[in-house]
C-alpha cells in the first residue's frame, strides 16, 4: 500500500560526521519536503522539491543538503556544518497543481553523541 | 519571521466538551489551510483543510473556521474524546515562484481530561 517511508527511525552520529536520512514515497507525488521538529518550535522547513533534479532552500537550510534524482526519493544529508543537528526529522510529499494535504513519514530521530 | 502562529502552547479540556484551537497568519498570499494531528515520535496526520474561498469546513467532530479579514482560523472538536490528546499543527500553503510551500505553526498540545 502507498505511503512514505523514512529510515532509519533512530540514528546516532558522532560529532563531525555527515549522515544521510532516507525518504521514499510510492504515492506518485511530485512535491517532497523535509522538516525538522524541535521542542516548542513546531515544524521548520529545511528543503523542498517540486520536480526531479530541482529543489529549493527552506527556512533553515544551512548545514543540510538534498538531492532529487528520482521522483520517489528525496534523501537529506546532515553535514558537519549543522551546529545543532539533534532533532526529529520529518519527510513529506504532496501532489502539485492544486491545494492538497501533504502526507508525512514516521520520522527519524537523529542524536549526535 | 513566524508566518503561521499558534499562540497557545497547550490546552486542557474536559472529555465531552468542546476544544477550540486557534491559529493566526500574517501572509495574505496563503490560500489554503490545513490542520494536522501528531502523536509523539510519529509523523503528523492530516485532519481537515479549508480553502480561502470558504469560511467553514466540517468533517464529523471537526470543524475549521476561517476569518480572512482577521487572518485567523480555528479548529473546533466536539465532543472531545481522550484519543484527541495530541499536538495539533496549523499549516498554510502558498506558491512562491511556482513552488508550493507548506508552512507550519508551532503547535498546540491538547490534553483531554476524563
Amino acid at each position: 500500500d502507498g505511503g512514505i517511508t523514512q529510515s532509519p527511525k533512530y540514528l546516532f552520529r558522532k560529532e563531525g560526521q555527515n549522515v544521510t536520512l532516507s525518504c521514499e514515497q510510492n504515492l506518485n507525488h511530485d512535491a517532497m519536503y523535509w522538516y525538522r521538529q524541535d521542542p516548542g518550535q513546531g515544524l521548520r522547513l529545511i528543503y523542498y522539491s517540486q520536480i526531479v533534479n530541482d529543489f529549493q532552500k527552506g527556512d533553515i537550510a544551512e548545514g543540510y543538503s538534498v538531492s532529487r534524482e528520482k521522483k520517489e526519493s528525496f534523501p537529506l544529508t546532515v553535514t558537519s556544518a549543522q551546529k545543532n543537528p539533534t532533532a526529529f526529522y520529518l519527510c513529506a510529499s504532496s501532489m502539485l497543481g492544486g491545494r492538497t494535504e501533504a502526507f508525512f513519514g514516521q520520522g527519524t530521530r537523529l542524536t549526535v553523541v | 519571521d513566524q508566518q503561521v502562529k499558534q499562540n497557545s502552547p497547550s490546552l486542557s479540556v474536559q472529555e465531552g466538551r468542546i476544544s477550540i484551537l486557534n491559529c493566526d497568519y500574517t501572509n495574505s498570499m496563503f490560500d489554503y489551510f490545513l490542520w494536522y494531528k501528531k502523536y509523539p515520535a510519529e509523523g503528523p496526520t492530516f485532519l481537515i483543510s479549508i480553502s480561502s474561498i470558504k469560511d467553514k469546513n466540517e468533517d464529523g467532530r471537526f470543524t475549521v473556521f476561517l476569518n480572512k479579514s482577521a487572518k485567523h482560523l480555528s479548529l473546533h472538536i466536539v465532543p472531545s474524546q481522550p484519543g484527541d490528546s495530541a499536538v495539533y499543527f496549523c499549516a498554510a500553503i502558498t506558491v512562491i515562484q511556482g513552488a508550493q510551500k507548506l508552512v507550519f505553526g508551532q503547535g498546540t498540545r491538547l490534553t483531554i481530561n476524563p
